[in-house]
């Protein structure tokens, strides 16, 4: 079965630590998986992508094929971090792609 | 400005009574697609649509229905809404293949159904 978990409903640390969101996925196929965030009273946007490989905001997230994972990360958040964060998978089949997304996990930074 | 809109952003109506949301993208994006947003299950895809004419069902498709007839607008249509449809919903719109599934979403749209 195809599935994205996010096994974090919130996570809370404060202005300077690490932060770690993590992000398991279930699909047969080479996945494509993203970062999505929504920021309060915003619309999702684009985070990441696995694909490109980039940093932005100073997060990263690596593709782990052997244990399923697209944890992403950062070494010191910062109070503007705060926000709901998904992780989703495109399920690419001969008909189309179905977009999955995880639950999603609320990050509080602390001052 | 490159956009997704949708229409109405806030809806409350009744059980029963057919209501349409509007989704139009400028970006002449083949891709596009409705979502609900609900605490706890994050966002959960409703329908999707490959190009005109091309659309396939999501993972919560039931009680409701979509259209594509032009490339830019993919409406979104519940026949007879129920309490279990109140929802956050969002559409969203992107480009096909090359990596380029990167999902541009438009406001939402808060609908409460009584």
């Amino acid at each position: 079965a195809q599935r994205v978990t996010q096994p974090e409903k919130l996570l809370s640390v404060f202005k300077g630590a690490p932060v770690e969101l993590k992000c398991n996925y279930s699909y047969s196929g080479s996945p494509e998986l993203f970062w999505y965030v929504q920021y309060s009273r915003q619309r999702l946007q684009l985070l990441l992508r696995h694909i490109s490989r980039e940093s932005i905001k100073g997060f990263t997230a690596d593709l782990n094929k052997g244990e399923t994972s697209f944890h992403l990360k950062k070494p010191f958040a910062q109070e503007e971090d705060s926000a709901m964060y998904y992780c989703a998978l495109m399920a690419l089949n001969n008909q189309g792609g179905k977009l999955i997304f995880g639950q999603g996990t609320e990050l509080s930074v602390k001052p | 400005e490159a956009q997704v809109t949708q229409n109405p952003r806030y809806l409350i109506t009744v059980t029963g009574k057919k209501l349409t949301v509007t989704c139009s993208q400028n970006m002449n994006h083949e891709y596009m697609s409705w979502y609900r947003q609900d605490p706890g299950l994050g966002l959960r895809q409703i329908y999707y649509s490959m190009n005109v004419e091309v659309t396939d069902k999501g993972d919560v498709p039931e009680g409701y229905k979509v259209s594509r007839k032009e490339k830019r607008n993919f409406p979104l249509i519940l026949e007879s809404p129920s309490p279990n449809q109140t929802s956050l919903y969002f559409c969203a719109s992107s480009l096909i293949g090359g990596g380029s599934y990167e999902q541009y979403f438009g406001p939402g749209t808060r609908l409460t159904v009584t």
